[in-house]
């Protein structure tokens, strides 16, 4: 049974430019949230998304913008990349019915923005 | 949204048992008490999950006191590769949503040899 799946593993933009970011979640799982992961912080929650529709929001500047497709996978867009978007971008999954049992993570793509 | 107190850091050597007490004043009712464990490089993984009591599974245990307003994980034997960040984490998991993934900056374990 495939966990969270994201690709790619590794980015590096120059700022100014655009990345997507995709991930696919763990098989049964309806849900898809993002989180942008600095060095040494917690992860921050960018938005989440449901029924191809983003749910929930962080306080994360337009730029950041997503997508979520009928088979439950995710994108999520970056624009006008700045160095500060250097982190790693975390993918989570879940059921809509609930998350007893946590939630399940990705691996994370590391982006450098230079 | 129930915020969480943690220490910054711990160190232990191995084959001790390690205690990580996280605090939460403003859980509510519904809130449920999840733990993380990440590794650098790695999204965090689901440790324990638990409302009131105690619950134990092959990996740790978690301690609820009655008024809820803290939580312990416990990791029994640590070795080497429990050196990880650990994060508590507070949220009603019937309402999917930010409420139950806010981290805060977690609990950084190290294990000494």
């Amino acid at each position: 049974d495939a966990g969270v799946t994201q690709s790619p593993t590794h980015l590096i933009k120059t700022r100014g430019q655009q990345v997507t970011l995709r991930c696919s979640p763990k098989s049964g799982h309806d849900t898809v949230s993002w989180y942008q992961q600095a060095l040494g912080q917690g992860p921050q929650f960018i938005f989440q998304y449901y029924e191809e529709e983003e749910r929930q929001r962080g306080n994360f500047p337009d730029r950041f913008s997503g997508h979520q497709f009928p088979n439950y996978s995710s994108e999520l867009n970056v624009n006008a990349l700045l160095l500060g978007d250097s982190a790693l971008y975390l993918c989570a999954s879940s059921w809509s019915g609930g998350a007893l049992g946590g939630y399940t993570f990705g691996s994370g793509t590391r982006l450098t923005v230079v | 949204l129930a915020k969480t107190t943690q220490p910054i850091s711990m160190d232990s050597y191995e084959g001790q048992e390690v205690n990580i007490t996280c605090s939460h004043n403003n859980i509510a009712t519904n809130d449920y008490i999840t733990w993380y464990q990440q590794f650098p490089s790695q999204g965090p993984r689901f440790i324990i999950q638990g409302y009131k009591t105690k619950v134990t599974n092959e990996v740790a245990s978690l301690f609820i006191p009655a008024d809820r307003k803290s939580s312990t994980l416990s990791l029994p034997r640590v070795s080497l590769s429990d050196t990880a960040v650990y994060y508590c984490l507070v949220g009603d998991p019937d309402q999917t949503g930010a409420n139950n993934l806010f981290f805060g900056t977690g609990t950084r374990l190290t294990v000494i040899p």
